[in-house]
């Protein structure tokens, strides 16, 4: 069983639309959880960063974190086409080791 | 600005050769990170360095070496040994492990 577990995709949805990403990991002993956003060709840029349980709101977007189901979500609302990008969840515990990605979910939207 | 420049954008090696790719960063970071990135493979952790003068092998370290003697600069080398080098390569820094990354924006290698 891979460490974090993400769907590639691709994901289409019409702008306005509501998008949720989900990643879902095995370590119990991640607690730092972050969604970076990549687009083509370029480097990943953070969005995101939660610490432990809970959920964390940005404009549009949205993180949540459920350390007992090991599972973490990132929520997009009235979506745009500029937010067509793949976007990578990633995690790491308490100590020194560096974050761990998932492969990275690649998402459309249509105008 | 303060940001972290990966050089060149595109580099082609011929086999057999080695190559070096160049990542600096002012951002004042103490750690800092070299990843390869495959259609479908997502991030795979090469080298990172907590620290001058001390770096450790990530997942996938074999062909590869890199060198911190300063804070702003990891070179990481493409050796000849690397037996499928084509891939996207991104550089990033953190203040610490369980801080975000400032990613570079990434050299594309390619072998011919």
């Amino acid at each position: 069983q891979k460490e974090v577990e993400q769907d590639p995709g691709p994901l289409s949805v019409p702008e306005g639309a509501i998008v949720s990403l989900n990643c879902t990991y095995s370590n119990s002993a991640f607690q730092y959880f972050m969604w970076y956003r990549q687009y083509s060709r370029k480097g990943p840029e953070l969005l995101m960063y939660t610490y432990s349980s809970g959920n964390k709101e940005d404009g549009r977007f949205t993180a949540q974190v459920d350390k007992s189901s090991k599972y973490i979500s990132l929520f997009i609302r009235d979506s745009q086409p500029s937010d067509s990008a793949t976007y990578l969840c990633a995690m790491s515990g308490s100590g020194n080791t560096p974050l761990v990605f998932g492969k990275g979910t690649r998402l459309s939207v249509i105008a | 600005d303060g940001g972290i420049t990966q050089s060149p954008k595109y580099l082609f090696r011929k086999e057999g050769q080695n190559v070096t790719l160049s990542c600096e960063q002012n951002l004042n970071h103490d750690a800092m990170y070299w990843y390869r990135q495959d259609p479908g493979q997502g991030l795979r952790l090469i080298y990172y360095s907590q620290i001058v003068n001390d770096f450790q092998k990530g997942d996938i370290a074999e062909g590869y070496s890199v060198s911190r003697e300063k804070k702003e600069s990891f070179p990481l080398t493409v050796t000849s040994a690397q037996k499928n080098p084509t891939a996207f390569y991104l550089c990033a820094s953190s203040i610490g492990p369980n801080y975000g990354y400032t990613f570079g924006s990434g050299t594309r290698l390619t072998v011919v």
